[in-house]
């Protein structure tokens, strides 16, 4: 199956700050990377859409200017979480799109204090 | 509206004792079905899929799950539970081109020696 590696795996940021969450596909190219959230004892929900080339697209009560995407290549999509608050504390995991298919990256558990 | 429910929030049964995790879902176009497990403070581990075919797909771990057209249904089985089973599952539902994932809200298993 796909190979997808997302960075860093924990991470723990002061409020105010910001962190960048890398999701990369190492054996396929992926234009279209969906990013989902989970918050504790809930479901995963998506949370967006990145396309390499172009705009991604945010799920409803998902703010664009917080929670940014780049999709710059097909093998590289980040989210970075700006601002971060303590209520943005979450697991956040990353899924390529693949025919047929539903592979996720490792997620990156999220903690701001 | 499109949605995956999972009616049993925890469960708990005894090591050596059969298992069924109930999953009805709602979903406009063909859905393509499947089950994750996710440990504590872990990602998501693919059990199985289903798409088309054998309407019992067998996955890892031991796990079977049967599709059921008429009941909107996607039941996940495994026949002797073991104590390393004890996790979170997660039914989710998609269509084959899209990938974007809707998920239950998980049934969280517990398993006692």
């Amino acid at each position: 199956g796909a190979v997808v590696s997302q960075h860093p795996s924990r991470v723990i940021c002061k409020s105010g700050t910001s962190v960048k969450i890398e999701c990369r596909s190492l054996d396929f190219q992926a234009t279209t990377m969906f990013w989902y959230r989970q918050f504790p004892k809930q479901s995963l929900m998506l949370m967006a859409t990145s396309n390499e080339g172009s705009k991604a697209t945010y799920e409803q009560g998902v703010e664009k200017d917080k929670f940014l995407i780049n999709h710059a290549s097909l093998t590289l999509s980040t989210l970075t979480v700006t601002s971060a608050h303590p209520e943005d504390s979450s697991f956040y995991i990353c899924s390529p799109q693949v025919p047929g298919e539903a592979f996720f990256g490792q997620g990156t558990r999220l903690t701001v204090v | 509206a499109q949605s995956v429910t999972q009616p049993d929030i925890h469960i708990t049964v005894s090591e050596g004792a059969s298992l069924e995790l109930r999953c009805n879902y709602s979903y406009g176009a063909t859905p393509y079905l499947f089950w994750y497990v996710q440990s504590p403070g872990q990602g998501l581990q693919l059990l199985l899929k289903y798409f088309s075919g054998d309407t019992l797909v067998q996955g890892i771990k031991g796990f079977e799950a049967e599709f059921k057209r008429s009941q909107s249904s996607f039941n996940l089985r495994k026949p002797s539970v073991h104590w390393s089973d004890a996790a979170e599952y997660f039914c989710a539902v998609g269509s084959y081109n899209t990938d974007k994932l809707i998920f239950g809200t998980g049934t969280r298993l517990q398993v006692f020696p």
